[in-house]
């Protein structure tokens, strides 16, 4: 199983849908988990860190639920302006068995969103 | 300010050439990070620094070479690359421990080896 997988997509949606990506990950160790945005040829930005009690930041919704080891980012009267990759981001925990110490953060294969007029 | 700053933004490098990249940021990020990244994929994590000390190396090959002289700068040593390092190089920073927080990232270098 891959560390960190999310829906292949792409998703192509009218203006004003809402919008739901999915990522799960495979370490239960892990311990921090984040959704960024890429823009074509451009860098990957901080969209929202996700906590287990879910937040909410205007029309974006981000959860986390442990037991199933899945995160969640809801996107609610999608604009033009949020097409883009979506890339789920998880913390990973060091391999021990290599000597390794400190986390690193993994991402998912992205998934690309175009929101259409 | 969460900005991270990259020079240069594009590279044209010859296969015997030496050139290096640079990454700067004034946050006081005690971790950073390079990152390679393909055309259509993820960001593939490649060293870190922590406290300025190398503390990830995912087995990038030696033809690469990181340095981070102070807790602001991180470089990148290129030598004898071949055409299939061409990518988006990507230079992050967070603060507090490694992979506990957010990335900020700089908008990269986009590097081709001809």
């Amino acid at each position: 199983r891959k560390e960190v997988e999310q829906d292949p997509g792409p998703f192509n949606v009218p203006e004003g849908a809402t919008v739901a990506f999915n990522c799960t990950y495979s370490n239960s160790a892990s311990q921090s988990f984040f959704w960024y945005r890429q823009d074509c040829r451009k860098e990957p930005k901080l969209l929202m860190s996700v906590y287990s009690s879910g937040n909410e930041d205007g029309r974006f919704t981000a959860q986390l639920n442990r037991a199933s080891q899945y995160i969640s980012l809801l996107i609610r009267d999608s604009k033009l302006s949020d097409s883009a990759t979506y890339l789920c981001v998880v913390n990973t925990p060091p391999n021990r068995n290599s000597g390794g110490s400190n986390y690193k953060l993994t991402f998912g294969k992205g998934t690309l969103l175009t929101v259409n007029p | 300010d969460t900005e991270v700053t990259q020079t240069p933004k594009h590279l044209v490098m010859g296969m015997t050439n030496k050139k290096s990249l640079k990454c700067e940021q004034h946050m006081g990020h005690r971790a950073m990070y390079w990152y390679k990244q393909k055309a259509k994929k993820p960001p593939e994590l490649m060293f870190v620094y922590s406290y300025e000390k190398l503390s990830i190396n995912e087995s990038v090959p030696s033809r690469f070479s990181p340095e981070c002289p102070n807790s602001s700068l991180l470089n990148l040593h290129l030598h004898a690359l071949q055409p299939e390092d061409s990518a988006l190089y990507l230079c992050a920073s967070s603060q507090g421990r490694v992979g506990n927080t957010e990335a900020f990232f700089g908008q990269g270098t986009r590097l081709t080896v001809v």
